[in-house]
């Protein structure tokens, strides 16, 4: 195992489209974690997985986002109705059951929206 | 709201010390994480203190006082590759972290 993939890599979107972003995380990890993170700031806790229930949302989680697992593996995360202020880079984190249970990052989907 | 605070910048030389400090002011603590980020790639992790103390990994210490709400990450005879963000995270209630803006460090010739 490679770590955690992410897919798209890049994605330009024009406003008012809809997006949707892939994340498998490493396997056995049964805690998935996306986060956005804009230029020069830290990342932002956007909403959490623990197996397939979606144990918590930020307030940052607008109407227009929507995140899944659904059989407890790979997760997707959907922006609909994009926004310029959508751009960002979007992050995505698992870990371990147990132990230190530090989150292990994806190399993240950079969307631009135009 | 959760509140860290970190520098925004520091330089130093190749083979100096630099010091990093984070103070943070949170609703919850189950422990601080240092990220390591290089521009245009993943955060990863450096090293995570949950008791009083310091905890030292290779090039790479960090110290944790919880009664002061302060973390620092010391990062030793530095070189050219640890240019890069540095990132002071809590994790709080439900094992999600709470990041701070990061601290860009250029290491120098």
């Amino acid at each position: 195992d490679t770590g955690v993939s992410q897919d798209p890599r890049h994605k330009i979107t024009k406003r008012g489209q809809n997006v949707t972003f892939r994340c498998d995380p490493i396997s056995e990890h049964n805690r998935l974690y996306w986060y956005r993170q804009t230029l020069g700031q830290g990342p932002e806790f956007l909403t959490y997985f623990q197996n397939e229930a979606q144990l918590e949302k930020s307030r940052l989680l607008s109407d227009r986002f929507s995140a899944e697992r659904p059989k407890g593996s790979f997760s997707t995360l959907e922006i609909q109705r994009t926004e310029q202020g959508d751009s960002a880079m979007y992050l995505c984190a698992s870990s371990p059951p147990v132990g230190v249970t530090e989150a292990f990052f994806g190399q993240g989907t950079r969307l631009t929206v135009v | 709201g959760q509140n860290i605070d970190q520098p925004t910048e520091m330089t130093a030389t190749e083979g100096a010390i630099v010091q990093i400090n984070c103070t943070y002011q949170t609703s919850g603590f189950n422990g601080l994480f240092w990220y390591q980020q290089h521009a245009g790639e993943a955060p990863t992790f450096l090293s995570y203190n949950v008791l009083d103390g310091l905890e030292e990994k290779g090039r790479f210490s960090s110290f944790l006082s919880r009664s002061k709400g302060y973390s620092y990450l010391l990062l030793k005879e530095l070189q050219m590759k640890d240019s890069a963000s540095y990132l002071c995270a809590v994790k709080m209630e439900g094992y999600k972290l709470s990041f701070g803006a990061g601290t860009t460090v250029t290491v120098r010739a």
